[in-house]
């Protein structure tokens, strides 16, 4: 099966500044990659998909990027409604893989 | 507005069996097929297996096959993810979720359902 590797694990940043998250597979996976939101105590909302199509209602400040191996969630501006757990996805092929998560939280 | 709302928290000694119910509504139940991911506390999210409503056949992960068994009711556009032989280890929040793309990421989730294993 192909691995899933996201990092960090955890971060903490400031109002207002711009946060980078990673997600690394084993294998290629063309852009069949998926980020999910989870704030806490909730369920997983869908932000992007096909590593960097923007789901309808996401704001603008969040982005993905890459290809193949190497993919990238990035909030442009880091707001205190953005403390969560974000996850990435494959799809390309069974099974359906997340990464292990990474909890923003606000310095 | 499409909805999946699931059956209500559940306590099981181990070794016991659970089934957890997915009531879908606001789209056409056999049009997509119905997944489910569980998250134990403070833990990721793992995917458990799909099933489609339509036809009724599977796809289960490796981790959970022969121990879980995904069933549908048509009539009142409902799926099951039923697990056996538990053990603490499946103590987590099951979700049912549903991609609408044709793709294999999801879009609308069901609001989870708490299974402890307790003896």
């Amino acid at each position: 099966d192909i691995q899933m590797t996201q990092s960090p694990s955890s971060l903490s940043a400031s109002v207002g500044d711009r946060v980078t998250i990673t997600c690394r597979t084993s294998q290629g996976i063309s852009n069949y990659l998926a980020w999910y939101q989870q704030k806490p105590g909730k369920g997983p909302k869908l932000l992007i998909s096909s590593a960097s199509a923007l789901q309808s209602g996401v704001p603008s400040r969040f982005s993905g990027s890459g290809s193949g191996t190497d993919f990238t969630l990035t909030i442009s501006s880091l707001q205190p409604e953005d403390v969560a757990t974000y996850y990435c996805q494959k799809y390309n092929s069974d099974p359906w893989t997340f990464g292990q998560g990474t909890k923003v939280e606000i310095k | 507005q499409v909805q999946l709302v699931q059956s209500g928290a559940e306590v099981k000694r181990p070794g016991a069996s659970v089934k957890v119910s997915c009531k879908t509504s606001g789209y056409t139940f056999t049009i997509y097929d119905i997944n489910w991911v569980r998250q134990a506390t403070g833990q990721g999210l793992e995917w458990m297996g799909w099933m489609n409503p339509n036809r009724g056949n599977t796809g289960y992960a490796q981790k959970f096959q022969g121990r879980v068994t995904m069933t549908r009711d048509t009539s009142i556009s409902t799926a099951y993810m039923e697990l056996s032989s538990l053990t603490s280890e499946d103590s987590a929040v099951y979700y049912c979720a549903i991609g609408r793309s044709g793709y294999y990421y999801f879009d609308y989730w069901g609001q989870g359902t708490q299974v402890t294993v307790s003896s």
